[in-house]
């Protein structure tokens, strides 16, 4: 079986600060972890993904995250919050073998709101 | 290259009436997965193809969701009859195949049903 836990459903930061999403995962196996971000009125974009090489991820606009696996835990970070990075974002985990293979388990979302 | 289109973007139908959404992957990507996002949850995973195959449809809610993937290409949802418990977002993604490649999705249907 496998989860995802998003810690905060709401994160509020000022513009030009840091961000911290935070995720946790439980999983039987070798897990590959997603960051995906959604817009609105926009689809899912792919901001970044772990699957089993380097611990700390680099993604798109600047994000990255770091696999933690003593901790089960995958926190989407950026060092200055840009007003466009406004959007809910989801940490997601699939199986890496097994007959869940392929199917994606999400997140409850966190909403990021970025003051001026 | 077109990314993954979903039809119709918006869909408001009364219960118990039927409607079908579509889904066109990206050219050349064999899997194709549906999920559906219901007000105040999570997303969550309805089925998975593999070319015309159903390789995982544990997600299916119940017996009045119906999908197809004839020829392997594009793919459709029906819910019949529909129930206001459907309403959501249902989102289709695809992959190139379902190791470690990225699912990328398209923008979803948000069905209302009244």
């Amino acid at each position: 079986a496998q989860s995802v836990t998003q810690l905060d459903s709401h994160v509020s930061v000022s513009e030009g600060t840091p961000v911290l999403l935070r995720c946790n995962y439980s999983s039987s196996y070798s897990p590959s972890l997603f960051w995906y971000v959604q817009h609105p009125n926009k689809g899912l974009q792919l901001l970044l993904k772990y699957t089993s090489a380097a611990t700390l991820v680099k993604g798109i606009n600047g994000f990255e995250a770091e696999f933690k696996k003593s901790e089960t835990s995958f926190h989407l970070t950026k060092p200055s919050a840009h007003m466009s990075d406004a959007a809910e974002y989801f940490c997601v985990v699939t199986l890496s073998g097994g007959t869940s293979y392929g199917k994606l388990t999400f997140g409850q979302g966190t909403i990021l709101t970025v003051h001026p | 290259e077109a990314g993954v289109t979903q039809f119709p973007s918006h869909s408001v139908i009364e219960k118990g009436q039927t409607v079908t959404l579509r889904c066109d992957p990206i050219s050349g990507h064999d899997n194709l997965y549906w999920y559906r996002r219901v007000m105040g949850k999570e997303i969550k995973f309805l089925l998975h193809f593999v070319k015309e195959s159903k390789q995982d449809e544990s997600g299916m809610p119940n017996n009045r969701f119906l999908a197809e993937r004839t020829g392997g290409t594009y793919s459709t949802l029906k819910v019949q009859p529909a129930e206001l418990e459907d309403s959501g977002v249902y989102f289709c993604a695809s992959s190139q195949d379902n190791s470690r490649n990225t699912q990328y999705f398209g923008p979803g249907t948000r069905l209302t049903v009244l």
